[in-house]
């Protein structure tokens, strides 16, 4: 089944302790990027990644980090997380950027992350 | 960069009526909008797509209208279903940077 998968689903963690939420896609998808949706805010892009070893900051990049070693992963990595990160965030990948010719796209279940 | 606002925020519509949402933007190179629906507590999903070199696109029960000179986009939904019940985001790509911004979200509650 095509898919992207996160993990986890929900994460409960302390000021500072730095995490890793993980996103995989087995589409082949060259296009993947990080969203983090709060109330009354929508969805904003954190960071995006046009293929290996191409990413860009989207306009929430502070505070994190991701890295494209591999096509189908993109990990967000938040080496001091705040609790102004606790947040539920979204992978989501294309096969092409947004608007070439691409099918939309593909969101992850999503990552509750609460910061205390 | 790219600015997306939609109206109204939260809409309410008796089911069998038509809803229609209505997204402005601010780069009028923008040249794709998308519309994602997010039912409680499920992600995203892609419902509609228009670019720019075209009007109006229709799929079923929903339609999208693009107006380029007064820059703004609208999502028709006809002969309203209770499962049309969700958050509905409206979306441009920021022409030359491979990107979407998104806009806050809609509210959409079909009463049955």
């Amino acid at each position: 089944e095509a898919q992207v998968t996160q993990n986890p689903r929900y994460l409960i963690t302390v000021t500072g302790k730095k995490l890793t939420v993980t996103c995989s896609q087995n589409m082949n998808h060259e296009y993947m990027s990080w969203y983090r949706q709060d109330p009354g805010l929508g969805l904003r892009q954190i960071y995006y990644s046009m293929n290996v070893e191409v990413t860009d900051k989207g306009d929430v990049p502070e505070g994190y980090k991701v890295s494209r070693k591999e096509k189908r992963n993109f990990p967000l990595i938040l080496e001091s997380p705040s609790p102004n990160q606790t947040s539920l965030y979204f992978c989501a990948s294309s096969l092409n950027p947004p608007g070439s010719g691409s099918y939309g796209y593909t969101f992850g279940s999503g990552t509750r992350l609460t910061v205390v | 960069g790219e600015n997306v606002e939609q109206h109204p925020s939260t809409l309410s519509v008796q089911e069998g009526d038509s809803a229609v949402i209505k997204c402005t933007y601010s780069d009028s190179a923008s040249n794709y909008f998308p519309w994602y629906k997010q039912e409680l507590g499920k992600r995203p999903q892609l419902i509609i797509d228009i670019r720019s070199n075209v009007g109006e696109k229709k799929d079923q029960r929903i339609a999208v209208t693009l107006n380029k000179t007064a820059k703004h986009f609208s999502l028709h939904i006809t002969e309203t279903q209770p499962e049309d019940s969700a958050v509905y985001f409206c979306a441009a790509r920021y022409y030359g940077n491979n990107r979407l911004a998104f806009g806050k979200g809609n509210q959409v509650v079909v009463i049955p």
